[in-house]
């Protein structure tokens, strides 16, 4: 059963704490996304990577980092310099050459 | 001024009802064009994809674009209660999504 899978489905930060939000994908695509989802502001890019090893900042990346060690797996962490990191997480993924992307189940992000 | 705009609503019909969502975009090197439908706290899903102007059809979903007046559409027929989502526009100019706030969609039945 091929898909995009993201952990945990709700999360809680206390101040100051880094968190770490999971995501994985058996679909062997070769691009990762993650976005934040904020009511009235869709869907904002936070950081992409093309290729295993290598990845880009996106619109909002800063008090966020990433990486890339796995094809399959693009893990994003929260760190305590987000002051504002209360938002729906969503993980995408394409295929090289494809616009279309595909999207995990996301993970909503509260903090104590 | 952003890059696509899209109208919030929320928009509310009844069922069986033709519903109409639209975007416009800004920028001319725009090329891909999708529809995602989102379920309440769910992740998105694509509807539709396209490229060129003119329309595509999958059964009740038509897509529409306008690349000259730079405005996309998505009509729903026969509206279902289970349509009642968020619907986002995307649009591509590479490998990044532009997204539209979303609008919020209601089929009463």
């Amino acid at each position: 059963d091929g898909g995009i899978t993201q952990s945990p489905k709700y999360l809680f930060r206390k101040e100051g704490q880094n968190v770490t939000l999971s995501c994985e994908q058996n679909l062997n695509h070769d691009a990762m996304y993650w976005y934040r989802q904020d009511p009235g502001q869709g869907l904002r890019l936070i950081y992409y990577s093309q290729i295993v090893n290598d990845f880009q900042k996106g619109d909002i990346a800063e008090g966020y980092s990433v990486s890339r060690e796995k094809k399959e797996s693009f893990p994003l962490t929260v760190t305590s310099a987000q002051k504002n990191p209360t938002a729906f997480y969503l993980c995408a993924s394409s295929q090289q050459g494809s616009e279309t992307q595909y999207f995990g189940p996301g993970t909503r992000l509260l903090v104590l | 001024q952003k890059e696509v705009e899209q109208d919030p609503g929320p928009l509310s019909v009844p069922e069986g009802a033709i519903v109409s969502l639209n975007c416009t975009y800004s920028n001319s090197a725009f090329q891909y064009f999708m529809w995602y439908r989102q379920y309440s706290r769910k992740g998105p899903e694509l509807l539709m994809y396209t490229y060129s102007s003119g329309n595509k059809e999958d059964g009740r979903f038509t897509a529409q674009v306008d690349k000259s007046s730079k405005y996309i559409s998505l009509f729903i027929r026969d509206s279902q209660p289970s349509d009642s989502a968020t619907y986002l526009c995307a649009i591509s100019s590479g490998s990044r999504l532009t997204f539209g706030e979303g609008t919020q969609l209601t089929v009463n039945p």
